[in-house]
């Protein structure tokens, strides 16, 4: 079974800096999906970004990019710029290619932008 | 289109009470996605359907739980009865299919049960 772990419950950073978010994940399989979704307090789960996991460039969705090394299963998230707007949790998720597009969440990451 | 929607945003019942919530999801996707979020345990994903049949309902909790989709347009996730444990925020998602992995939530439906 496929796990997704976000080692970081919480963190602050100023406006305008940058931040990084890690994820890490475990799997057997060699393709895959992988994507960073927002849930600010409205809790709409909004997706960020997406990976898939047969492409080595890293994605990449304006000031959101990823760090993807697939072979240490990590899959970190880089928010440039930091906005108010991006206070919100971020949670990493897995899916598998195979059957259905079933989501394998991370815990997620609390991310507070101070003015 | 409007996008996956949920009914209702909020609910609060009495424990022993049955529970229904509504979803519709987004028009030609062929999947439909129940996931539930707690403190505890994150979010956990229920069960889902593929063009309407149960594919793996293997996170349900229990049998109080169930969940039907008697058309492409509408799905509904039932307690019954219900527990104070059952307080959770409850999603409905939706996904076009095999060759296109991004979910669409709902807002989700804040169930507490007293």
């Amino acid at each position: 079974a496929q796990t997704v772990t976000q080692s970081q419950p919480e963190m602050s950073v100023q406006e305008a800096e940058t931040v990084t978010l890690s994820c890490t994940y475990d799997t057997s399989e060699s393709n895959y999906y992988l994507f960073w979704y927002k849930q600010p307090p409205s809790r709409q789960m909004i997706l960020v970004i997406r990976q898939e996991a047969y492409k080595q460039q890293n994605a990449t969705e304006n000031r959101f990019s990823v760090n993807f090394q697939k072979a240490a299963k990590s899959f970190s998230l880089k928010i440039s710029d930091s906005q108010l707007g991006d206070t919100a949790m971020y949670f990493c998720a897995f899916s598998s290619l195979q059957g259905a597009q079933k989501l394998v969440f991370g815990q997620g990451t609390r991310l507070t932008i101070n003015p | 289109d409007a996008g996956v929607i949920q009914s209702p945003r909020h609910e609060v019942t009495e424990m022993g009470q049955e529970v229904t919530l509504r979803c519709k999801p987004i028009s030609g996707h062929d999947y439909l996605f129940w996931y539930r979020q707690t403190m505890m345990r994150g979010l956990e994903l229920l069960i889902y359907f593929n063009n309407n049949v149960p594919i793996d309902d293997s996170g349900m909790p229990e049998d109080r739980f169930s969940a039907k989709m008697p058309n492409a347009s509408f799905s509904t996730l039932k307690i019954q009865p219900s527990e104070p444990r059952d307080s959770a925020v409850y999603f409905c998602a939706s996904s076009p299919g095999q060759l296109n992995t991004e979910a669409f939530f709902g807002q989700g439906t804040r169930l507490t049960v007293v």
